[in-house]
């Protein structure tokens, strides 16, 4: 049962373009929304997040984008960089009782081309 | 980071055999999490601790067990390990009111 789905698979970008990676959820509990991005050999860092009461939040480059009622989101790299090439990963987060678990997308690979 | 430490970082084994991995963390955060990552899967939450000797299943907690006798560490035990288990195992820990903070990973593969 995957909660939240993520597209697309694989992403190529020129320099200097923008790359977009689309979520979409079905639990509704879900109360906050992270990405992380993730460099081969390295676990997964938190990148920018959003809670459901705000359409947009934007940090630098990075930027999501929030749709609630279509229970949907996605992230907007302005001006793609080579050192962005990695996977990211969304993600929603539930509270149960205190423990506030994670429910992954399936990645997204991304590859900035010089 | 948040100072997390897993180890081993690589490990081959075969079939059968109990295996331990460690998470160690430095933060005194009182949640920790382990996760396996497969490709097509992300991450998916095996177990989860919210305090020392607290610990509860995750989505995917079949043929794991974990322990937690200390704050600082969160140990994950496959008890006789099968092929199915091979993966990427990342562990996480998290404060209160913090996002989780995720360690390197241990990769292990199982004959």
């Amino acid at each position: 049962q995957q909660q939240v789905k993520q597209s697309p698979q694989s992403l190529i970008v020129q320099k200097g373009g923008i790359s977009i990676i689309n979520c979409a959820y079905e639990n509704t509990a879900f109360d906050y929304f992270p990405w992380y991005q993730q460099f081969p050999g390295k676990g997964p860092a938190l990148l920018i997040a959003i809670r459901p009461d705000v359409s947009e939040k934007k940090e630098g480059r990075f930027t999501i984008s929030f749709n609630k009622s279509a229970k949907q989101f996605s992230l907007h790299i302005m001006d793609s960089q080579p050192g962005d090439s990695a996977t990211y990963f969304c993600a929603g987060q539930i509270h149960s009782g205190s423990a506030r678990q994670l429910t992954f997308g399936s990645g997204t690979q991304l590859t900035v081309l010089p | 980071d948040a100072g997390i430490t897993q180890s081993p970082r690589h490990k081959v084994t075969e079939t059968g055999t109990p295996v331990t991995l460690r998470c160690h963390q430095t933060e005194n955060h009182r949640y920790m999490y382990w996760y396996r990552q497969d490709p097509g899967h992300g991450l998916r939450l095996i177990h989860y601790s919210y305090g020392v000797k607290d610990t509860d299943k995750g989505e995917v907690s079949d043929g794991y067990s974990v322990s937690r006798s200390k704050t600082e560490d969160f140990l994950l035990t496959l008890e006789s390990a099968t092929s199915s288990q091979t993966s990427v195992y990342f562990c996480a820990s998290r404060d209160s009111e913090q996002p989780q903070h995720f360690g390197d990973g241990t990769r292990l593969s199982i004959l």
